[in-house]
């Protein structure tokens, strides 16, 4: 079956500092990646996607780039900020795995990001 | 629209008893899910509607849990008699086609004591 597995964290870290957050999954076919974010008393948002190899999603300084012959899609900023202070989950879709064409998510643990000024 | 909507916010319940979570997706968005967050895990998917109809039920939806979407619009999910176990955070989510994002709910957090 599918599966997503992401680094454990919790990861802290100084503001302005790099961020990874490894992700790396197995799948039946050829699945859409996401990831999302999670801030402290909200709801899960799409932070970036990407839907076949080698795109990159980007959005809010945020990159990642699918890559199929590792089967990762790794999240980075060069440069983190206090409110990026959150739970991220990276995800995936695969129509070749989701009965009656549901496309359902799949995702991994999460792992939470503490930056500190 | 404002979003998925869900309804409680939070729930305590007593072992045993049943409860019922309410889901208003944004509208037309007809396809639906719910998924359940366990402390310190990524959200598991759970069921699926195409407008009402129930299209996909995952293995952890025992037969003491029911989700229905009568008119394709809001959903309810039903947890009866339940356990512990059933502690978790239950989430909603919309989409209106199969490859678009999925907007999720801020969840129902039950309790079960």
């Amino acid at each position: 079956g599918n599966s997503v597995t992401q680094m454990e964290g919790p990861v802290t870290l100084s503001e302005e500092a790099f961020l990874t957050i490894n992700c790396t999954y197995t799948a039946t076919g050829y699945p859409s990646l996401f990831w999302y974010v999670q801030y402290p008393g909200e709801g899960l948002q799409l932070l970036l996607k990407a839907t076949k190899a080698d795109d990159k999603g980007s959005n809010k300084g945020f990159e990642a780039t699918y890559r199929k012959e590792t089967t990762s899609f790794h999240l980075e900023k060069g440069s983190v900020q206090v409110s990026d202070s959150a739970v991220y989950f990276c995800a995936l879709s695969d129509l070749a795995y989701s009965g009656a064409g549901s496309y359902q998510l799949t995702f991994g643990k999460g792992t939470k990001l503490s930056v500190i000024p | 629209d404002t979003g998925v909507s869900q309804d409680p916010r939070h729930k305590i319940t007593k072992r045993g008893q049943n409860v019922t979570f309410r889901c208003d997706p944004i509208s037309e968005h007809n396809r639906l899910y719910w998924y359940r967050q366990t402390l310190g895990q990524g959200p598991e998917f759970l069921t699926y509607f195409q407008n009402e109809a129930q299209l996909e039920k995952s293995r952890l939806l025992s037969d003491r849990f029911s989700a229905e979407r009568p008119k394709g619009s809001f959903s309810t999910l039903e947890i009866q008699r339940t356990e512990q176990g059933d502690s978790a955070m239950y989430l909603c989510a919309s989409r209106p086609e199969m490859n678009t994002e999925a907007f999720f709910g801020q969840g129902t957090r039950l309790t079960v004591v």
